[in-house]
């Protein structure tokens, strides 16, 4: 069936380190989109990406989405703590756009 | 500007006891979802609502009940609940399902 991987699970880096997350789709997407969460909070939407090639800046984030619409990535440039929590990517679901199938999302740590 | 709406906050449950998490959205959102997120589980779809008047189960349906009240509001009912149901439940709404989900807070179920 249709899958969303994410790599790597886990990260932990010292602040003002570098960190990229990457999501990759069994299948074709017609977008994908962001989510971040913090530590006992809930998703919350960063951004959606729906052209080949799309990359997208905000602030120290970077989104890519491939150019084959089946991966993408977030880079996140000079971390802080304010960046820890986990980085769920999502795409619609083949065959039905109103539900999306999830990655299991990478945990960033960030030491001080 | 509340967007998602989720009650109770917390709550414990004995086994075979009933009980209805309440959902509403003020963002004239078309879809409504339940979702279940477990330690390295992701998020997983109990039940959606595509547009005010459907609903259709997701991954994990089995024990659970949906009403989709009105365009604002989606319930999720857990007729006798089990220890397997203990979980964080988010609802989330989209304009239109596959677009910048908005999560409520989430409620933290306990059954004992």
């Amino acid at each position: 069936g249709q899958q969303v991987m994410q790599i790597p699970q886990y990260q932990h880096v010292q602040e003002g380190e570098d960190f990229t997350t990457y999501c990759n789709s069994s299948t074709t997407l017609s977008n994908i989109q962001w989510y971040k969460q913090r530590p006992g909070g809930h998703p919350v939407f960063l951004i959606q990406l729906v052209k080949s090639g799309e990359v997208k800046k905000q602030k120290r984030l970077t989104f890519q989405f491939g150019e084959a619409k089946k991966n993408s990535s977030l880079h996140i440039t000079a971390t802080q703590t304010t960046d820890v929590g986990t980085y769920f990517c999502a795409g619609p679901r083949s065959g039905n756009n109103r539900k999306l199938i999830w990655g299991l999302g990478t945990s960033l740590a960030v030491n001080p | 500007n509340a967007g998602v709406t989720q009650t109770p906050k917390f709550q414990v449950l004995k086994t075979g006891q009933s009980m209805t998490l309440q959902c509403a959205q003020d963002m004239n959102h078309n879809s409504m979802y339940w979702y279940r997120q477990d330690p390295g589980m992701g998020l997983r779809l109990i039940y959606y609502s595509a547009s005010e008047g459907t609903t259709d189960k997701g991954e994990v349906p089995n024990g659970y009940n949906v009403s989709r009240l009105n365009k604002r509001e989606f319930s999720l009912r857990l007729e006798s609940a089990a220890p397997s149901q203990t979980s964080v439940y988010f609802c989330a709404s989209s304009p239109t399902g596959n677009y910048g989900y908005t999560f409520g807070s989430g409620t933290r179920l306990t059954v004992v």
